[in-house]
């Protein structure tokens, strides 16, 4: 099983869709989460934190499953804005450095 | 406004030469990391650093070295031992307390092309 683990999609879907991603992790000692989003030939920023209880920033929800070792990004009302590479990221068990997933594109069409 | 800034932005390299991308970061993090990014393969960690000093091999460090003579910098050099150098080159720092990483923040990479 690899370390970390996105759907490289692409998703392509409407304005005003809602459309969720996973990513799994192998690490159970891994202990921090985060979503990250690319632009075409940009370097990835910082999109949302991921906690156990899961939090919410306006049309983005993030969620973390340990049971089952995989966190989740939900958009509702998706933008053309959005059309992005999102990138899952954890860290290492006891290192504090971050594994990253290979992305998931996601393509948003009028 | 605090950041970090790799330089330069692209950068040619002719085979058998050492070329050193440039990291800087004023946010006052105590950690520092290089990534390369190729087509497909994601993110792939090569060297790290969490002090002033003292670094540690990622993934995949062989072909390059690094430095961490000050907390701003971590400059990164791409050696001549390194086969296939043509990537885009990102370099980040972090907050690091304990085992907790409180997430990157990225410069704007450097895209390197073997001439």
């Amino acid at each position: 099983r690899k370390e970390v683990e996105q759907d490289p999609g692409p998703f392509n879907v409407p304005e005003g869709a809602t459309v969720a991603f996973n990513c799994t992790y192998s690490n159970s000692a891994s202990q921090s989460f985060f979503w990250y989003r690319q632009d075409c030939r940009k370097e990835p920023k910082l999109l949302m934190s991921v906690y156990s209880s899961g939090n919410e920033d306006g049309r983005f929800t993030a969620q973390l499953n340990r049971a089952s070792q995989y966190i989740s990004l939900l958009i509702r009302d998706s933008k053309l804005s959005d059309s992005a590479t999102y990138l899952c990221a954890v860290n290492r068990g006891s290192q504090g450095n971050l594994i990253f997933g290979k992305g998931t594109k996601l393509s948003v069409k009028p | 406004d605090g950041g970090i800034t790799q330089s330069p932005k692209y950068l040619f390299r002719k085979e058998g030469q050492n070329v050193t991308l440039s990291c800087e970061q004023n946010l006052n993090h105590d950690a520092m990391y290089w990534y390369r990014q190729d087509p497909g393969q994601g993110l792939r960690l090569i060297y790290y650093s969490q002090i002033v000093n003292d670094f540690q091999k990622g993934d995949i460090a062989e072909g390059y070295s690094v430095s961490r003579e000050k907390k701003e910098s971590f400059p990164l050099t791409v050696t001549s031992a390194q086969k296939n150098p043509t990537a885009f080159y990102l370099c980040a720092s972090s907050i690091y307390v304990g085992v907790t990483n409180y997430g990157y923040t990225f410069g704007s990479g450097t895209r390197l092309t073997v001439v």
